[in-house]
């Protein structure tokens, strides 16, 4: 059971509002990632961590930001979110490279 | 775009039946993985394959890969109607680099 953890996991919120996606991983890993997929499609890396203090962006570009000021939380933030952003987001984390990433239940949002 | 491309894009098999799909990357890798996705949940980890392997097991699943076509090939044997999934490649590039991509997926309908 990975133990990875995202909330909220269905969010509905209006124009122009600011949100915060929530991940955390009890696991100690160091590298964490969003991914943003829309339904049936493919996942797109837009931000990812190689551990505290480093944040890098991903291959699409995204309006998002993110910090890493702790190794096990790796929140997403978007400060005026648009209908644009529509979508699901994916956290995954996993101990560093020839492993395994181990996923969040994911967050869907929707902005009306 | 992606670093992984899977092919076909979808499947449709009878319970019982094997399932083939492939996955085509663009760079230099240390590594491939293939995942797993249920009706766009978190994504389940199924077998990582290393740059200097060429075929993997792991109990119905067959996992081969090609470096020098830069291509890669997930079989699943006996399918069961629980393999109704979507499927998807990623690639750790050989560069120190942490980034983890994937691919546009395998949707996997297997009928009863």
């Amino acid at each position: 059971e990975a133990d990875i953890y995202q909330t909220p996991r269905y969010l509905v919120i209006g124009t122009g509002k600011k949100i915060t996606l929530e991940c955390s991983q009890t696991m100690g890993h160091d590298k964490m990632y969003w991914y943003q997929q829309d339904p049936g499609m493919e996942l797109h890396l837009i931000h990812y961590s190689y551990g505290v203090n480093s944040t890098e962006k991903g291959d699409l570009s995204s309006e998002s930001t993110v910090s890493r000021i702790r190794t096990e939380h790796f929140p997403l933030t978007l400060e005026s979110a648009r209908p644009s952003h529509t979508s699901q987001y994916l956290c995954a984390s996993r101990r560093g490279l020839n492993t395994e990433a181990f996923f969040g239940q994911g967050t869907r949002l929707t902005v009306v | 775009s992606q670093q992984g491309e899977e092919d076909p894009q979808a499947l449709s098999i009878q319970e019982g039946e094997n399932a083939t799909m492939n996955c085509s990357y663009k760079t230099s890798i240390n590594n491939l993985q293939w995942y797993r996705q249920n009706s766009g949940r978190g994504l389940v980890h199924l077998i990582l394959i290393r740059s200097n392997e060429r075929e993997k097991h792991s109990g119905r699943l067959r996992v081969t890969l090609d470096t020098s076509k830069k291509s890669s090939s997930l079989l699943i044997t006996a399918s069961r109607a629980a393999d109704t999934a979507s499927y998807f490649c990623a690639t750790d590039p050989s560069r120190d680099d942490y980034k983890l991509s994937f691919g546009a997926g395998t949707t996997v309908t297997v009928r009863a």
